[in-house]
């Protein structure tokens, strides 16, 4: 069984649409993230949440926000979708104190047309 | 504030030759320290961890010990592999209720046979 899963692995879409990619784990962590992927792969918080907090990283614009439906599932929106939004999009989910490691998912490709 | 740097690649080496990427850190407090390994088209997956100085984190013939003097921890293994080639990410995490990894830019290897 895939402990963090995303879905779609791939997403093509056009300027200027509103858009979401879905995170599931089944590990039964208690905190979970959205991490951005540039072309140069480097890697980037967006936010972090468990059912007391959400951290948000300043530099990412209000245009993309978490939803969490419940423990297991932090979904990621995002509105009006611009060119430079094209990146893979990672999901993680942890547990429990500072120096438990952190779970990812397989990524989100997404493309802006 | 807090960051990660890495050796930068690409790095390319033949089957059987020793591998080192250096990473070195900068943070605040006492962070646990972590390498990532990315295989193509696949998320991050944990290849070790070290949470205290002088702290040795070991996985599939990789090593990489944590050097509180020098604010190292940087990836050795003795004898790399053509499986081995993927993208490398050293990370740190502080103690804290964000729990935010932060990565460092990623050493990508390729081992020719």
């Amino acid at each position: 069984d895939t402990a963090v899963s995303q879905t779609p692995k791939y997403l093509v879409t056009q300027m200027g649409n509103d858009k979401s990619i879905k995170c599931e784990q089944n590990l039964g962590h208690d905190t979970m993230y959205w991490y951005k992927q540039d072309s140069k792969k480097f890697l980037k918080i967006m936010f972090s949440y468990n059912n007391k907090e959400l951290i948000i990283n300043e530099t990412v614009p209000n245009r993309f926000s978490p939803k969490s439906p419940d423990k297991a599932h932090l979904n990621l929106h995002i509105n009006s979708l611009e060119l430079g939004d094209s990146a893979v999009y990672f999901c993680a989910s942890s547990q429990g104190g500072s120096n438990q490691p952190q779970h990812f998912g397989d990524g989100t490709r997404l493309s802006i047309l | 504030g807090d960051s990660v740097t890495q050796m930068e690649g690409p790095v390319t080496l033949s089957e059987e030759a020793f591998l080192t990427i250096n990473c070195t850190y900068t943070a605040t407090g006492y962070p646990s320290l972590f390498w990532y390994v990315q295989y193509p088209g696949e998320g991050l997956q944990l290849l070790l961890k070290a949470t205290k100085a002088d702290d040795k984190g070991s996985n599939k013939g990789f090593e990489a010990t944590y050097r509180k003097e020098t604010t190292s921890f940087h990836l050795e293994k003795g004898s790399v592999q053509v499986s081995d080639s993927a993208v490398y990410f050293c990370a740190l995490l502080l103690s804290g209720s964000a729990r935010q990894l932060t990565f460092g830019s990623g050493t990508q290897l390729t081992v020719l046979p």
